[in-house]
């Protein structure tokens, strides 16, 4: 099992442009969450889903951050338009249902914004 | 509002010193606590959760309600060891986590 698989690893463009980062979640997990980690701020949950139902996202910054999941094997988080401040490294997580399950992590996307 | 703190950013100790990696955390309610650890080069990935009361690689951590702590120990740290700690939270029933910053622990041959 490759576990959960995040696209790009590295991002870097300019700002204004839009971003958009992908993850495919473990097979048969409940929940995906959408994590930021910056040195200021720690690991910041953004949103998270159940069953592909966003259920949570008081954590996205503002209306430029977008997130969507189709189905259960995909999700994307969309930044548009981007800028400076958004640079960090962006965790996808995905975890069973049930109460202290453990989240699995994919290996992050560094995203640079010029 | 849930909260973790962990004041220590890092953490220096010797080979088979003990070590405690500490976290405090502010929530009214009942919390779940964990301890998940980033290795160099690998995921972050669960090492231990209050509700098992289990000793994984040596490192055991206990929920003290009185004082909101869940500090992890180990009394013998080896070199393998070295790694980032995050101390977690969420309140029961849920699957929401609050991380804390995070602390740096290098052990030194």
């Amino acid at each position: 099992d490759a576990g959960v698989i995040q696209s790009p690893r590295h991002e870097v463009t300019e700002m204004g442009q839009e971003v958009t980062l992908r993850c495919k979640p473990i097979s048969g997990h409940d929940y995906l969450f959408w994590y930021r980690q910056t040195m200021m701020r720690g690991l910041e949950l953004l949103i998270y889903f159940n069953n592909n139902v966003p259920i949570d996202d008081s954590g996205m910054p503002e209306d430029r951050f977008s997130a969507k999941m189709p189905n259960a094997s995909f999700s994307t988080l969309k930044i548009q338009p981007s800028e400076p401040r958004d640079s960090a490294v962006y965790f996808c997580a995905s975890s069973l249902s049930g109460g202290s399950q453990p989240q699995h992590f994919g290996d992050g996307t560094r995203l640079s914004i010029l | 509002a849930q909260r973790v703190t962990q004041p220590e950013k890092l953490l220096s100790v010797f080979k088979g010193a003990p070590v405690e990696l500490k976290c405090n955390y502010s929530y009214s309610g009942s919390p779940e606590l964990f301890w998940y650890v980033q290795y160099s080069r690998q995921r972050l990935q669960l090492l231990l959760r209050h509700i098992s009361r289990e000793s994984i690689k040596g490192f055991t951590a206990d929920l003290n309600k009185g004082e909101t702590s869940f500090h992890l120990k180990k009394p013998f740290a080896q070199e393998e060891d070295s790694a980032m700690y995050y101390c977690a939270l969420s309140s029961r029933g849920s699957e929401k986590l609050v991380f804390g910053k995070g602390t740096k622990l290098t052990v030194n041959p």
